[in-house]
């Protein structure tokens, strides 16, 4: 079956850790995405890549970072920087690329939790 | 740029009834319009969008939405609730441009017996 598929879906780090979460689709993609989710603020775009080997910051890139060297393939990695990394990470894809806006596919979400 | 508002942060409805779910967006040309749902834990899920065309649009489950451009609003409605429609529901505009989309901060569904 198509789809994205995030690991883990649970992970705990701690406080002074860098942690990468996986994100991988086999839907043809051009375009990836992540987004964070935090109670009662709705989805926040990290990172975003619309192309392999490039990718551009979203409206909280900070502590962030990502890779695109591969199509099907967009890790992302939270760093030390990351004041407050504790929430549930979407990753998701779109056919489009530098196109209209198109219908994003996400994966199930990874829940990471600083102790 | 772009915006999205969800006004209502919960919603209680008892199941058989009806329901709408409001959503206004700000944006300077045509936007493209999705609605999309969440189950706790999980992934979104469209239900249903809208580029150009007619300005109801069907979607999955027996979910309605219609672009009201004179409001700036895509409401979400469904005649009917049933216990299984219990989720968070977020609204997102996206743009012409190409770029990801903005999301609202999303309505919690509660569905009473």
């Amino acid at each position: 079956d198509g789809g994205i598929t995030q690991s883990p879906k649970y992970l705990f780090r701690k406080e002074g850790q860098n942690v990468t979460l996986s994100c991988e689709q086999n839907l043809n993609h051009d375009a990836m995405y992540w987004y964070r989710q935090d109670p009662g603020q709705g989805l926040r775009l990290i990172y975003y890549s619309q192309i392999v080997n490039d990718f551009q910051k979203g409206d909280i890139a900070e502590g962030y970072s990502v890779s695109r060297e591969k199509k099907e393939s967009f890790p992302l990695t939270v760093t030390s920087a990351q004041k407050n990394p504790t929430a549930f990470y979407l990753c998701a894809s779109s056919t489009v690329a530098g196109g209209p806006s198109g219908e994003l596919f996400f994966g199930e979400g990874s829940r990471l939790t600083v102790l | 740029a772009q915006s999205v508002t969800q006004p209502d942060i919960h919603i209680t409805v008892s199941e058989g009834a009806s329901l709408e779910l409001r959503c206004n967006y700000s944006y300077g040309a045509t936007p493209y319009l999705f609605w999309y749902v969440q189950s706790p834990g999980q992934g979104l899920q469209l239900l249903l969008k809208y580029f150009s065309g007619d300005t109801l649009v069907q979607g999955i489950k027996g979910f309605e939405a219609e672009f009201k451009r004179s409001q700036s609003s895509f409401n979400l409605r469904k005649p009917s609730v049933h216990w299984s429609d219990a989720a968070e529901y977020f609204c997102a505009v996206g743009a012409y441009s190409g770029y990801a989309l903005n999301f609202g901060k999303g309505t919690s569904l509660l569905v009473t017996p």
